[in-house]
């Protein structure tokens, strides 16, 4: 069904609260990707992972960490959580890592840590 | 790093006008993607062109990766085209998003 699918799409935490964000593709991509979106800024790129345990920072990757342990899942993770890490953030997947694969996106899932 | 400057910053249209989407970045790249993001929404690859003039439907995407620019033309705007496209030159293991061009389609 071609479908990159991210839970939860809202959610509001409180400073230094854990923050899980899950990332599911139905299309056995090797690639998948975590973004942030910032007014002004653009997407900023966080961690790429080229597959399972194969994981890469990014430009931004300061205060996240991530998980691949199935190569359908990839998960973002905010230990004690900051308030400048209030944003939109994206996965993304694409069958290889090369140059010219179509990147599919998620919905976003919308973070507001107070 | 790739630098990304994307022109105009928005773009107000009637129905049935043409737009010019303009994309400048820094630094080679061996692609330009274009990706249509909808009004608080995902984004949906549109174009993916290394050189030269690439068409689909409605959207023709001239690159020339030389001078490191691309545009995206959209023929006949509808409002549902309403919505921000942003560029992406690819440089092999990563894209660098620009902040886009807000583009509004009245009817």
């Amino acid at each position: 069904d071609m479908k990159v699918t991210q839970m939860p799409r809202y959610l509001i935490k409180r400073m230094g609260e854990n923050v899980l964000l899950e990332c599911g593709q139905d299309m056995s991509h090797e690639t998948m990707y975590w973004y942030r979106q910032d007014p002004g800024l653009g997407l900023q790129l966080i961690y790429i992972s080229y597959d399972v345990d194969s994981n890469s920072e990014g430009d931004i990757p300061k205060g996240y960490r991530v998980s691949r342990k199935k190569r359908e899942h990839f998960s973002l993770i905010l230990d004690s959580a900051k308030t400048n890490q209030t944003s939109v953030y994206f996965c993304a997947s694409s069958l290889y890592k090369n140059s010219g694969n179509t990147l599919y996106f998620g919905e976003g899932s919308r973070l507001i840590v107070v | 790093g790739q630098q990304v400057q994307q022109s105009p910053a928005s773009l107000v249209l009637q129905e049935g006008e043409n737009a010019e989407l303009q994309c400048n970045f820094s630094s080679t790249a061996t692609q330009l993607q274009w990706f249509y993001q909808s009004p608080g929404g995902s984004l949906v690859s549109l174009l993916s062109n290394p050189s030269g003039t690439k068409h689909t439907g409605r959207l023709t995407s001239t690159t020339v990766t030389k001078e490191r620019r691309s545009s995206l033309h959209i023929s006949s705007s509808q409002t549902t085209d309403s919505g921000t496209y942003l560029c992406a030159p690819d440089m092999g293991y990563k894209l660098t998003f620009g902040t886009g061009t807000s583009l509004l389609v009245d009817p």
